[in-house]
C-alpha cells in the first residue's frame, strides 16, 4: 500500500518570503500522479498543483512550485511571495496511475502554514 | 456550477442514533469518495464508488455503509453513531485516473 508522509505539522513564514513544505511517499509503481491540496480554515479543499510522475519537468502555477524528486520519492512544495491568504492546511496525495489502483488517493497527515505579516 | 454538494454541513448526534449524509456532484464523474478528516490523520477514505453500482471498502470502513443511487448521488450512512466517529467529513469525485479529486464544502459531525 502506498503512504504519503509530511513530516512537518506546522510551519511558519514572514509575508513576501519563500516557504518549502515536504512531502515523501512509498510505492512500488512507475506510474502515479500527486497533488498538493490546500485547505484555508473554511475547510473547502482546493488543488494547489498536480505533478504526473512520468514527466520530469516540475510543475508550476503561478507562485507554487514542486520539487519532484522521483528517485527519492520526495514532492516539495515551494510557495514564493507568501501571502496572507496562503495561510491554510497544505495536503500532499497520491493516485495510482493503474487500473484498479487509481480509485485509491491517499492524503498525508498535513503541514499548517502560519504566514507572518 | 455547483460542483459536489453535500449534506447536512453540521450535524449532531447522540451515541447509537443513525444518520445518512448526501452528496450529489453536477460534473458527469464516474469516481466518488467518502474521506474523514481528524486532526493529525489527515484525510482517511472510508468508502468509494469507482462508477454506478459498485462501491468498494477503503482505508476505515467500518462502522460505515455507503449507497451509489444514481451518478449522480453518493451517499454515507452511520446506522449506530458512536463518539469515534466524531469527524469531519468530506464527499469528492474525480473523472479517470488523472483527475484530481473535486470536494465538497465538508459535513462536521459530532456525536455524543
Amino acid at each position: 500500500a502506498q503512504t504519503v508522509t509530511q513530516s512537518q505539522p506546522e510551519m511558519s513564514v514572514q509575508e513576501a518570503e519563500t516557504v518549502t513544505l515536504s512531502c515523501t511517499y512509498d510505492t512500488s509503481e512507475s506510474d502515479y500522479y500527486l497533488f498538493w491540496y490546500k485547505q484555508p480554515p473554511s475547510r473547502q479543499m482546493i488543488l494547489v498543483i498536480r505533478q504526473e510522475a512520468y514527466k520530469q519537468q516540475n510543475a508550476t502555477e503561478n507562485r507554487f512550485s514542486v520539487n519532484f524528486q522521483k528517485a527519492a520519492k520526495s514532492f516539495s512544495l515551494k510557495i514564493s511571495d507568501s501571502q496572507l491568504g496562503d495561510a491554510a492546511m497544505y495536503f500532499c496525495a497520491y493516485r495510482s496511475a493503474y487500473s484498479g489502483g487509481y480509485q485509491k488517493v491517499t492524503f498525508g497527515t498535513g503541514t499548517k502554514l502560519q504566514v507572518i505579516p | 456550477n455547483a460542483g459536489v454538494t453535500q449534506t447536512p454541513k453540521f450535524q449532531v448526534l447522540k451515541t447509537g442514533q443513525s444518520m445518512t449524509l448526501q452528496c450529489a456532484q453536477d460534473m458527469n464523474h464516474n469516481s466518488m469518495y467518502w474521506y474523514r478528516q481528524d486532526p493529525g490523520m489527515g484525510l482517511r477514505l472510508i468508502y468509494y464508488s469507482a462508477s454506478e453500482g459498485t462501491t468498494d471498502k477503503g482505508e476505515v470502513p467500518n462502522g460505515y455503509n455507503v449507497s451509489r443511487l444514481n451518478k449522480r448521488e453518493f451517499s454515507l450512512r452511520l446506522e449506530s453513531a458512536a463518539p469515534s466517529q466524531t469527524s469531519v467529513y468530506f464527499c469528492a469525485s474525480s473523472q479517470g485516473p488523472s483527475g484530481e479529486l473535486f470536494f465538497g464544502e465538508g459535513s462536521r459531525l459530532t456525536v455524543l
